[in-house]
């Protein structure tokens, strides 16, 4: 079936540091695949998007590629800020007649001064 | 802009109570969700609705019923709480099916944090 894994956190970095994590997915046809950004206390907000092979989604300086031949969409960012500090979810959309959302289990990434 | 809206924000529940958790979206999306967010767990999906008058279960759908008797409205009912219910609960709505065909984020309320005593 469809499914979403991302790696284990929590992710502890240096402000300024370079920021990988990883994800990767199993799904039927060509979904459509997703950052959300879950800031402490409030829901999941869109953080980028591709919708199609080798769309390279971006936002608030995150890049995500969408990589089909390695079924990866791995999220990078060149230099964390504190304000960075938030769990991440990747999350496919394999539309259909449910167009249901499928999340990883998220990662927490914690940023230090 | 509205956009997902969740009420009540917080709720403590005794064991057997009963309570429905609100949501109301303003978008005119055809697709609605619940899903519920354990303790450094990701997201599971209770109960998922492709339009009015339309729900089907999800992964997790036992202990909760749902209706959509409108576009904009997707209740989520409890019938007799019980400690394992104790979440924090996430609408969330986009446009699904041949109307999104797939590709479009969905919006997400602030949540419900619901504690069964």
């Amino acid at each position: 079936g469809n499914s979403v894994t991302q790696m284990e956190g929590p992710v502890t970095l240096s402000e300024e540091a370079f920021l990988t994590i990883n994800c990767t997915y199993t799904a039927t046809g060509y979904p459509s695949l997703f950052w959300y950004v879950q800031y402490p206390g409030e829901g999941l907000q869109l953080l980028l998007k591709a919708t199609k092979a080798d769309d390279k989604g971006s936002n608030k300086g995150f890049e995500a590629t969408y990589r089909k031949e390695t079924t990866s969409f791995h999220l990078e960012k060149g230099s964390v800020q504190v304000s960075d500090s938030a769990v991440y979810f990747c999350a496919l959309n394999y539309g259909g007649s449910q167009g249901n959302l499928i999340f990883g289990k998220g990662t927490k990434l914690s940023v230090k001064p | 802009n509205a956009g997902v809206t969740q009420t009540p924000k917080f709720r403590i529940l005794k064991i057997g109570q009963s309570m429905t958790l609100q949501c109301a979206q303003d978008m005119n999306h055809n697709y609605m969700y619940w899903y519920r967010q354990d303790p450094g767990m990701g997201l599971k999906l209770i109960y998922y609705s492709v339009g009015a008058g339309i729900t089907d279960k999800g992964e997790v759908p036992n202990g909760y019923n749902v209706s959509r008797s409108t576009t904009e409205d997707f209740p989520l009912r409890l019938e007799l709480a019980a400690p394992s219910q104790t979440s924090v609960y996430f609408c969330a709505s986009s446009f699904g099916g041949e109307t999104g065909r797939g590709n479009t984020e969905a919006f997400f309320g602030q949540g419900t944090r619901l504690t069964v005593v």
